[in-house]
């Protein structure tokens, strides 16, 4: 099967821009995850989609980022405006259920600098 | 507050040799615990998956024990091999209706040979 494709691999953008990264889950997939992870850390959970719904958003930082999930598949996150803290990989997850015995799959990631 | 613990932060060590690293949690109630290995510039992958009422897993060259009495797990690796050099990270998920998982920040292994 086809894994969890992100786009773009890589961004750089000036602090106060704007950027946008795309997701696509792996077929079938209820729960689709986005994650920042700062270099030597652990992923940071940041929003998690049940279908089109919002599961989890308590640690979005709602001034700045936003994220969507039109007809319950592809995922964008977008964050506006871009501040030098959210230099970060972007991961994107999904997993069949959202159920804790399911193995979450990732994606590569999406490395943004911000200058 | 959950929490994920992992030892050591980094580790170096010859190719052949085996290694051992250790995950502490405070998730409760507990559902299961992962492993994962993330090579540099990818996702995570998952190893293996441990749950309340197992204490050991393998994997091919990796072990994963879990004690669910003191809250602690390892991941030992045998006779590492130069592709072992990787992340591995600890992820605890709860047993409510939310299933939420707790992150460790990972172990980075290097392996030289």
């Amino acid at each position: 099967e086809a894994g969890v494709a992100q786009s773009p691999r890589y961004k750089i953008i000036e602090k106060r821009q704007s950027v946008a990264f795309w997701c696509n889950p792996i077929s079938g997939h209820a729960t689709l995850y986005w994650y920042q992870q700062i270099l030597g850390q652990g992923p940071k959970l940041l929003i998690q989609f049940q279908n089109n719904g919002v599961v989890d958003d308590s640690q979005l930082p709602k001034d700045r980022f936003s994220a969507e999930r039109l007809k319950g598949v592809d995922s964008t996150l977008k964050i506006q405006p871009a501040k030098l803290e959210d230099s970060a990989v972007y991961l994107c997850a999904s997993s069949s259920t959202g159920l804790g015995n399911q193995p979450q799959h990732f994606g590569d990631g999406t490395r943004l600098s911000i200058l | 507050k959950n929490q994920v613990e992992q030892s050591p932060q980094s580790l170096i060590i010859l190719e052949g040799k085996n290694c051992t690293l250790q995950c502490n949690y405070t998730v409760s109630p507990f559902s299961n615990l992962r492993w994962y290995k993330q090579d540099t510039g990818r996702g995570p992958v998952s190893l293996t998956i441990m749950t309340f009422s197992e204490n050991t897993k393998s994997n091919g060259r990796y072990t994963a024990t879990l004690d669910a009495d003191t809250k602690q797990s390892s991941l030992h690796i045998t006779a590492s091999q130069l592709s072992d050099s990787a992340s591995y990270i600890c992820v605890v998920n709860d047993n409510t209706n939310a299933g939420k998982s707790t992150f460790g920040d990972g172990t980075t292994l290097t392996v030289k040979p």
